[in-house]
């Protein structure tokens, strides 16, 4: 089975930096994607894992542990426009599986 | 490059109507997959294509969806009758080589069934 768990909603003031976090359990893993999705718009992508370890894009940075199925994203400085959902999504067997996704709302 | 294309960009259909989604993708990508959005499921994959040929339909919810990729550039998703549960946002993403690398997404379309 498939199962890719993110928090539902997340709130934090502008400036500040923000963790978002992500547990999942599939049957296979060739990466893990994050992707970001404004409301009204469509989700476009942020950063890809398939080892262990941070990769750092900017005000953005990803994290995976493989051996423990879980993995975060890192907003820094956040900005308003920062305010969407940022989906969690395994890739596997050939397919993207999304998870439900965190709404995250910037605060001034 | 215009990016992948989708077609209506909202629908709003009455019960029992045939539905018909369209999609061009990014020329050069050889795969094609659809997904599904709402609040209460997120979003779901339907099916994907490799090089015009169906892959893995396990997402398709029941034999009223069907999807077709005649040639390189050009896909559509047909509901057929459509249901008012099918009203959700529908979305064509294409890539490279698979979800083994980012998809780029188009703008989706709205489908409201009445």
């Amino acid at each position: 089975g498939q199962n890719i768990d993110q928090p539902t909603e997340m709130t934090a003031t502008e400036g500040a930096i923000v963790q978002i976090n992500c547990t999942y359990q599939t049957s296979g893993f060739n990466g893990l994607f994050w992707y970001q999705q404004h409301a009204g718009e469509a989700p476009t992508f942020l950063s890809y894992n398939v080892l262990d370890g941070l990769e750092e894009k900017g005000r953005f940075s990803s994290f995976l542990s493989r051996s423990k199925g879980y993995s975060y994203l890192l907003l820094k400085e956040l900005q308003m426009k920062d305010s969407a959902s940022y989906l969690c999504a395994v890739s596997n067997t050939g397919k993207l599986i999304f998870g439900q996704g965190t709404t995250l709302q910037v605060k001034p | 490059d215009a990016g992948v294309i989708q077609s209506p960009r909202h629908e709003v259909t009455e019960m029992g109507q045939e539905v018909t989604l369209r999609c061009k993708p990014i020329s050069g990508h050889d795969y094609l997959f659809w997904y599904r959005q709402t609040m209460m499921r997120g979003l779901e994959l339907l099916i994907y294509f490799n090089n015009n040929v169906p892959i893995d339909d396990s997402g398709m919810p029941e034999d009223r969806f069907s999807a077709k990729m005649p040639n390189a550039s050009f896909s559509t998703l047909k509901i057929q009758p459509s249901e008012p549960r099918d009203s959700a946002v529908y979305f064509c993403a294409s890539s490279f080589v698979g979800a083994n690398e980012k998809l780029f997404f188009g703008s989706g379309t709205q489908l409201s069934v009445l």
